[in-house]
């Protein structure tokens, strides 16, 4: 198994533009999230989906901010405009919803805004 | 709202030592996760904990999780300094929403 895939690993960009983060989740998985880590605040939950549908988007922290779910194999999650407190690492999980509900976790993309 | 507290937040020890990860949380839930980051990289999943008493061994690891006390312990037999890394628990609350700790920074020192 592949594992869940992020793109790009590295992004560096300037305040105010667009920014553009991927994910694929396992194949066969039908919950998927999306964190935010920071030294200052730790791991935080964005938002998560269930079957393609937002579940919770509360920890999604301003309109700046948006994700989409277009179908079981991909996730997108928009930053527009950027600003520098953006800059994080943005991982995605995902999980089989079930007994364990255990969540496998991307390998990150590190977000730099200058 | 739930509250995940881990202790200490920093470890320094030395290989052959023997110790042990505390993790609080504040409400009710039936799962507690473990996991580990090593620098730079993702978070590994250690260890899923489901019922009052659990406990789940791997290697120099063990996980349990008393959920009358809302507490679960890791405990590290005979470190090596192949364990130096971030030790997360989580634990979930409001469907499958997971909320973690601040990471125990562990660091074994030959």
């Amino acid at each position: 198994d592949a594992g869940v895939i992020q793109s790009p690993r590295h992004e560096v960009t300037e305040m105010g533009q667009e920014v553009t983060l991927r994910c694929k989740p396992i194949s066969g998985h039908n919950s998927l999230f999306w964190y935010r880590q920071t030294m200052m605040r730790g791991l935080e939950l964005l938002i998560y989906f269930n079957n393609n549908v937002p579940i919770d988007d509360s920890g999604m922290p301003e309109d700046r901010f948006s994700a989409k779910m277009p179908n079981a194999s991909f996730s997108t999650l928009k930053i527009q405009p950027s600003e520098p407190r953006d800059s994080a690492v943005y991982f995605c999980a995902s999980t089989r919803l079930g007994l364990y509900n255990e969540q496998f976790f991307g390998p990150g993309t590190r977000l730099t805004v200058l | 709202e739930l509250k995940v507290e881990q202790n200490p937040l920093f470890l320094s020890m030395q290989e052959g030592k023997n110790y042990t990860i505390y993790c609080n949380y504040s409400t009710t839930s039936d799962r507690l996760y473990w996991y580990r980051q090593d620098p730079g990289k993702s978070l590994e999943s250690l260890f899923v904990l489901l019922s009052n008493g659990a406990v789940k061994q791997e290697g120099r690891l063990m996980a349990s999780l008393d959920t009358k006390a809302r507490l679960s312990t890791l405990h590290i037999t005979a470190a090596v300094h192949d364990l130096s890394a971030t030790y997360f628990c989580a634990v979930q609350s409001g469907g499958s929403r997971l909320t973690f700790g601040e990471g125990t920074q562990l660091t074994v020192n030959p």
